[in-house]
C-alpha cells in the first residue's frame, strides 16, 4: 500500500510566523505535489516536484516555496504566514511516465494562521 | 483557462442511481481522473478515462466522450456511506502528471 504522510493533521501559527509543512512517501515515487483546499475552489495546485532538487510552480505558488532534498520528502514553506493562508494543505504523489498514474494523497493539514 | 466544471451538490436516495456530470476544455486533453472525498479525508482514487467509453468498477462506472470534452461518474445502488464530494480532474499534455481539479460534487444520499 502506498502510503502518504504529513507532519501534523492540525496546525496553528501566527501571522509573520515561518511555517514548514513536511509530507513523506514510502513507494519512491518521483512526482509529488503541494495542494490548497478551499471551499467553493477545490484543490488548487501550489508547487510540484518531478525529481530531487527539481520544482516547478502550480497555480498558485505566491507566499510559498518548496524543498525536496531527498526522493521521498516534500516540504512546503510559508515564509511569512498570513490569514489568508489559512486553509487545508494536501500532498499527493504519483510515479513518472508515459502511463496513467493516479495521485495518492496524504491526510492532510489544517492550518490557521490567527 | 483550463476550466473543470461539475454541479456544486446533488442528493440521491438510497438505493438509486446517480451520475455527475464534468466538462472539461478538450484542447491537450490527456487523461480524466475521478475521486471521491469523504468530509475531513483525503481524496481516494476511483477511476480514470483516456479512451472514449465506459469504464465499469463494481458499483461505480465512469464515462468520456473526448470529442464533447465531457465525462460523467455513475454511481449504482447508493449506499449512505457514499455521501462525500467527488472530484474530476484532467491531465493536460505538457504537464507532467500533473492535474488539474474541478471545485468538486457534494452528494448527500438519504433514506
Amino acid at each position: 500500500d502506498v502510503k502518504v504522510t504529513q507532519s501534523s493533521r492540525y496546525l496553528v501559527k501566527r501571522t509573520g510566523e515561518k511555517v514548514f509543512l513536511e509530507c513523506v512517501q514510502d513507494m519512491d515515487h518521483e512526482n509529488m505535489f503541494w495542494y490548497r483546499q478551499d471551499p467553493g475552489l477545490g484543490l488548487r495546485l501550489i508547487y510540484f516536484s518531478y525529481d530531487v532538487k527539481m520544482k516547478e510552480k502550480g497555480d498558485i505558488p505566491e507566499g510559498y516555496s518548496v524543498s525536496r532534498e531527498k526522493k521521498e520528502r516534500f516540504s512546503l514553506i510559508l515564509e511569512s504566514a498570513s490569514t489568508n493562508q489559512t486553509s487545508m494543505y494536501l500532498c499527493a504523489s504519483s510515479p513518472i511516465g508515459q502511463g496513467l498514474y493516479e495521485q495518492y494523497f496524504g491526510p492532510g493539514t489544517r492550518l490557521t494562521v490567527t | 483557462g483550463q476550466n473543470i466544471d461539475q454541479p456544486t451538490e446533488m442528493t440521491a436516495t438510497e438505493g438509486a442511481i446517480v451520475q455527475i456530470n464534468c466538462t472539461y476544455q478538450t484542447s491537450g486533453f490527456n487523461g480524466l481522473f475521478w475521486y471521491q472525498q469523504h468530509a475531513g479525508e483525503a481524496p481516494t482514487f476511483l477511476s480514470y478515462n483516456v479512451l472514449d467509453g465506459l469504464e465499469e468498477k463494481g458499483r461505480f462506472s465512469s464515462f468520456l466522450s473526448r470529442s464533447k470534452g465531457y465525462s460523467y461518474l455513475l454511481l449504482k445502488e447508493l449506499q449512505m456511506k457514499d455521501s462525500a464530494s467527488y472530484l474530476c480532474a484532467v491531465r493536460f499534455t505538457g504537464g507532467g502528471n500533473k492535474l488539474t481539479f474541478g471545485t468538486g460534487t457534494q452528494l448527500k444520499v438519504e433514506l
